[in-house]
């Protein structure tokens, strides 16, 4: 069964760091989306994807961040200037379709800032 | 979209059926309802939806009250594996594409 892959699954860098978590979508999906975790809390949306360009993000997803597909097949998460607080579990999820289609998602990848 | 509101904790014995309950008494006419379930700090995984009529699928079953108000995911013969966080959603067809989690119900299923 086709799945979402992610890497690393776990990342430490120190604060001030840029950190690129990577994504590997399923194959025929094209919305793509990252969400994240920190410790104890809700999965909280970022950002959603679509045609190379961002379609919907959250306040959280401010210019720190960034996204890419830089191929047919990856899809990164890029945090510029990583802070204590950017330390949680991030998913990359993805979708076939726009609208009611279910979003399968990838095992995180664990984001340490000491 | 809709609130959803959700037990915070619910046992469960393995082999029998898990009863997991979700309010949304709010929800409109073209609002679904998803259920995700969340496996000890693993990527959430996509269970079963529906908008009016009761679903079923390999996982679970879905059954949701005529007036829209509430629903229950239904996991017929609970093994250990299925201990997670259930989150129930509700999501507007057409509209944001994101996921909104709450804090979900955490089931645990004992032996």
């Amino acid at each position: 069964e086709p799945e979402v892959t992610q890497t690393p699954s776990h990342q430490v860098t120190q604060m001030g760091q840029e950190v690129i978590l990577r994504c590997v979508p399923i194959s025929n999906h094209l919305y793509f989306y990252w969400y994240r975790q920190i410790l104890g809390q809700k999965v909280e949306f970022l950002v959603s994807f679509y045609n190379n360009e961002i379609s919907e993000k959250s306040e959280i997803f401010d210019d720190q961040f960034s996204v890419e597909r830089p191929d047919g097949s990856n899809f990164t998460l890029k945090i510029r200037s990583t802070k204590l607080e950017d330390s949680a579990m991030y998913f990359c999820a993805s979708s076939e379709e726009w609208g009611m289609s279910e979003q399968y998602f990838g095992p995180g990848t664990r984001l340490t800032v000491t | 979209d809709a609130k959803t509101t959700q037990p915070p904790s619910m046992d469960c014995a393995e082999g029998r059926a898990a009863n997991l309950p979700c309010n949304h008494s709010t929800i409109s006419g073209n609002e679904y309802v998803y259920w995700y379930r969340q496996i000890h700090s693993q990527g959430p995984q996509y269970i079963i939806h529906g908008l009016k009529n009761n679903e079923t699928n390999e996982m679970a079953s879905l059954i949701i009250t005529e007036d829209r108000k509430s629903s229950t995911l239904i996991l017929p013969h609970a093994t250990l594996r299925d201990t997670a966080v259930y989150y129930c959603i509700v999501r507007l067809e057409g509209g944001s594409e994101k996921l909104v989690f709450g804090k979900g119900t955490k089931l645990t299923v004992n032996p």
